[in-house]
């Protein structure tokens, strides 16, 4: 069946360091795949999506590339903040509008 | 953007009685809508799609007759949790897709609400 696997968290990084957290999937046909986040006793967001191969989603400095080829759907950013402190899960839907989530990537931005 | 609400965002209740959890698409008609569960430390689990107008479609090794689902309307869904028990305490979540229901690829965001809390005594 489907699945998304994520790195083990939790990631801590200094502020303004690169972050990568990894995520590859396995799925049947073209998913869509997603980043949300949930910042500490929220719910999730949408962070940025990609709906093909080779579609870069993007927002708030984060970004990640599907990559048909790995199947993976890495997200990246240049220069982490404090604010940035969340769970991260990456995320795939195909033909029907179920979500299959990943087990989530707390990352802790240390000032 | 568009905005779910969840009521309540914390319950605590005794074992045994019934809770009733409220989520609200408040600015989008929502012809799905989903629950899921969260664990400590873990990833959502759903639980059940919710059609507005239909029965719920539950996912493998959840009680139907448990955790009653409701969908009165394109804005409203309803879970219940019947006869609580310590081992049902955990964060729910719902979200909805604001799309016209058709049958396809699911590019559509979920716009997820901001949870509830249950506790069970």
């Amino acid at each position: 069946g489907d699945s998304v696997t994520q790195m083990e968290g939790p990631v801590t990084l200094s502020e303004e360091a690169f972050l990568t957290i990894n995520c590859t999937y396995t799925a049947t046909g073209y998913p869509s795949l997603f980043w949300y986040v949930q910042y500490p006793g929220e719910g999730l967001q949408l962070l940025l999506k990609a709906t093909k191969a080779d579609d870069k989603g993007s927002n708030k400095g984060f970004e990640a590339t599907y990559r048909k080829e790995t199947t993976s759907f890495h997200l990246e950013k240049g220069s982490v903040q404090v604010s940035d402190s969340a769970v991260y899960f990456c995320a795939l839907n195909t033909v029907t509008y179920k979500y299959i989530f990943g087990t989530g990537t707390r990352l802790k931005v240390l000032a | 953007g568009a905005v779910v609400s969840q009521h309540p965002s914390r319950v605590i209740c005794k074992s045994g009685t019934s809770v009733k959890i409220e989520c609200r698409s408040l600015d989008f008609q929502a012809t799905t809508m989903f629950w899921y569960r969260q664990f400590p430390k873990k990833s959502l689990m759903l639980m059940a799609t919710s059609n507005e107008g239909s029965k719920a479609t539950y996912e493998q090794g959840v009680e139907k007759d448990k955790f009653l689902i409701n969908h009165a309307s394109l804005t409203l869904s309803t879970l219940t949790v019947t006869s609580a028990h310590p081992e049902d305490s955990s964060f729910y979540i719902c979200s909805a897709t604001r799309t016209s229901g058709r049958v396809g690829k699911g590019t559509d965001t979920q716009y997820f609400g901001p949870g509830t809390r249950l506790t069970v005594l």
